[in-house]
């Protein structure tokens, strides 16, 4: 079946211009997962969504960020007046559900971020 | 908070010279471990989950192993095409916490 598809692939855009990065999950996920991979270091957690809601958003880096889902389906991270150190790449994940067996994360082919 | 630290950070081998990789992690209660391939340019494939200590699974060439303090990756007899960065990730209720991974190189 369909895994997770991100949009756009690769984006560059200019410092101080706000962008949109797209995630749509694996049908049937409920639990859908925003991570952020810079060059030389780890997936860093930055928000998870449980159906519509995301009650923790301390993992987001400053509040230039932002996140929202709809439908229990596709979810959109906002980056605000971007900044050099946004340079990344957003992978996205979904999950069937949250803390119970049928954990195991799908990863999307994430959105590689240049900010010039 | 949850730590992960895998080890080396790069391995070398050649094809058919078998290996492993290290995960170690401190949590405060093991509710799985999990590990993934990523290729370059591409999002993490995961490989597998494992819940408690004594715990194996296997998939074609790779091995992994559970004790209370860390996880094996076992690679028998790799092939040029398991080049690839191998990451390892404890759960936390909501989120997934990475090792930096292992790049490893196998050459023909």
């Amino acid at each position: 079946g369909a895994g997770v598809s991100q949009s756009p692939s690769n984006k560059v855009t200019e410092k101080g211009k706000d962008v949109e990065l797209r995630c749509d999950p694996i049908s049937g996920h409920t639990a859908l997962y925003w991570y952020r991979q810079s060059l030389g270091q780890g997936l860093e957690f930055l928000i998870y969504f449980q159906g519509n809601s995301a009650p923790d958003k301390s993992g987001l880096p400053s509040d230039r960020f932002s996140a929202e889902r709809t439908g229990g389906s596709v979810s959109t991270l906002t980056i605000q007046r971007t900044q050099q150190e946004d340079s990344a790449v957003y992978l996205c994940a979904s999950s069937l559900t949250i803390g119970f067996s049928n954990y195991e994360q799908y990863f999307g082919p994430g959105t590689r971020l240049t900010v010039t | 908070e949850d730590q992960v630290t895998q080890s080396p950070e790069a391995l070398r081998l050649q094809e058919g010279e078998s290996s492993s990789l290290n995960c170690s992690y401190t949590v405060s209660g093991l509710r799985g471990l999990f590990w993934y391939r990523q290729d370059p340019g591409k999002g993490p494939e995961f490989l597998f989950t494992l819940y408690s200590a004594g715990e194996e699974k296997e998939k074609e060439r790779l091995k992994a192993t559970l004790t209370k303090k860390e996880s094996f990756l076992h690679i028998t007899a790799p092939k040029p095409e398991d080049s690839a960065t191998y990451l390892c990730a404890v759960q936390e209720p909501e989120r997934l916490v990475f090792g930096k991974g292992t790049k490893l190189t196998v050459n023909p």
